[in-house]
């Protein structure tokens, strides 16, 4: 079984600090860790993805998450939030061999203060 | 360009009159796939489809039917919506396994009175 939490429901920080967005997983399965955003009246579009290869993933936008197979997280975390970042984040994992099952997080609204 | 498709976009209706919402994709995926978004829940997958004529229930399939009867297209019925259904819904295909990005549509908002 898998399973996915988003340990925040919202997540607010001022313009130019850091930003950390939590995501715990199980699964019984070797996962595939993704992150997407979903901007305002938009569809989801990925952020980045853990696939079995390097631990340490880069994505768009300077984010970028650690896999920690220890502590079963993916934090996704970025050094400087911009006023662009403001939008809805979620943490989804699935069984790298199959598509079949697909968990969502909740979802991490992040709001950005001037 | 590389998309999925969805239409309509947004729809108002009324309880018991049959809908269908429309999903095609252009990348000649093999899996596709339909959430539904609701506040504080994130996305939870209604059906999926691995291949034509190949699908499956996801974790909230009820008042629901798809078909995949070609590949690009995995169209979701509404046979007698009900107010509970009100909600954002996504299509979304995947080509290859669960290592490989979802590509997702634009949404479509149903609101069902």
């Amino acid at each position: 079984a898998q399973s996915v939490t988003q340990l925040d429901s919202h997540v607010s920080v001022s313009e130019g600090t850091p930003v950390l967005l939590r995501c715990n997983y199980s699964s019984s399965y070797s996962p595939s860790l993704f992150w997407y955003v979903q901007h305002p009246n938009k569809g989801l579009q990925l952020l980045l993805k853990y696939t079995s290869a390097a631990t340490l993933v880069k994505g768009i936008n300077g984010f970028e998450a650690e896999f920690k197979k220890s502590e079963t997280s993916f934090h996704l975390t970025k050094p400087s939030a911009h006023m662009s970042d403001a939008a809805e984040y979620f943490c989804v994992v699935s069984d790298t061999s199959s598509a079949s099952k697909i968990i969502f997080g909740s979802g991490t609204r992040l709001s950005i203060r001037p | 360009e590389a998309q999925v498709t969805q239409n309509p976009r947004y729809l108002i209706t009324v309880t018991g009159k049959k809908l269908t919402v429309t999903c095609s994709q252009n990348m000649n995926h093999e899996y596709m796939s339909w959430y539904r978004q609701d506040p504080g829940l994130g996305l939870r997958q209604i059906y999926y489809s691995m291949n034509v004529e190949v699908t499956d229930k996801g974790d909230v399939p009820e008042g629901y039917k798809v078909s995949r009867k070609e590949k690009r297209n995995f169209p979701l019925i509404l046979e007698s919506p009900s107010p509970n259904q009100t909600s954002l819904y996504f299509c979304a295909s995947i080509q290859g396994g669960g290592n490989q990005p979802q590509h997702f549509g634009d949404g479509t908002r149903l609101s069902i009175l």
